[in-house]
């Protein structure tokens, strides 16, 4: 079956400019996860959804950060006014069982 | 003091030798354990999962948890030269949904 999608694959942006980010969960996934990754780092967690419900977004880095899933299925992150440090692959996950199926991610680079 | 701590490598292996990933872990009351496989510029794709002190053996590729001593590795068996990647150690702690990944350890087998 399909897999989690993610959507700009690439995105270039110019500092200050706002973003958006779209997942895709795997059909019938309650959990989503968003972790952002920099270059030659693991992926650090950003906010969790069950369902349309963000139980935990302790790790979005400020305020510049946000995340909705409202429909409790797609999911978008986007980021205000992005700078240079927002650069890296954010990658969203659905969960079934305990496992964690990783979609591919986007590359957001700011110039 | 990172909460996952890998060796980031390189590790260089020849072709048909065992390969041993290590990581080690700060949260004591960590509870589920994984290992993911990232291929440069893809997504990290799970390989296994651990939950309870031991061995978990899945065709070349062997987990072992010691939570007395912090410790999660993966053994690889006969490596191939398509083992190479980078092998990331995630954590799930008691009560929490989201993944703690360590840095990740570069594996190289040379054919």
């Amino acid at each position: 079956g399909a897999g989690v999608s993610q959507s700009p694959r690439y995105k270039v942006a110019k500092r200050g400019q706002d973003v958006a980010l779209r997942c895709d969960p795997i059909s019938g996934h309650v959990s989503l996860f968003w972790y952002q990754q920099a270059l030659g780092q693991g992926p650090e967690f950003l906010t969790y959804f069950q369902n349309e419900a963000q139980l935990d977004k302790s790790g979005l880095p400020s305020d510049r950060f946000f995340a909705e899933r409202p429909e409790g299925s797609v999911s978008t992150l986007k980021i205000q006014r992005t700078q240079q440090e927002d650069s890296a692959v954010y990658l969203c996950a659905s969960e079934y069982q305990e496992t964690q199926y990783f979609g591919p991610g986007t590359r957001l680079l700011v110039l | 003091q990172k909460e996952v701590e890998q060796n980031s490598g390189p590790l260089s292996v020849p072709e048909g030798a065992i390969a041993s990933l290590n990581c080690t872990y700060s949260d004591r009351v960590s509870q589920s354990f994984f290992w993911y496989r990232q291929y440069s510029g893809k997504s990290p794709e799970l390989i296994m999962s651990i939950y309870s002190n031991g061995d978990k053996e899945d065709g070349r590729f062997t987990a072992q948890l010691n939570k007395a001593s912090q410790y999660v590795s993966l053994l690889i068996r006969d490596s191939q030269p398509s083992d190479s990647a980078t092998y990331l150690c995630a954590v799930k702690g008691a009560g929490r949904r989201a993944l703690t990944f360590g840095s990740g350890t570069r594996l190289q087998v040379q054919p």
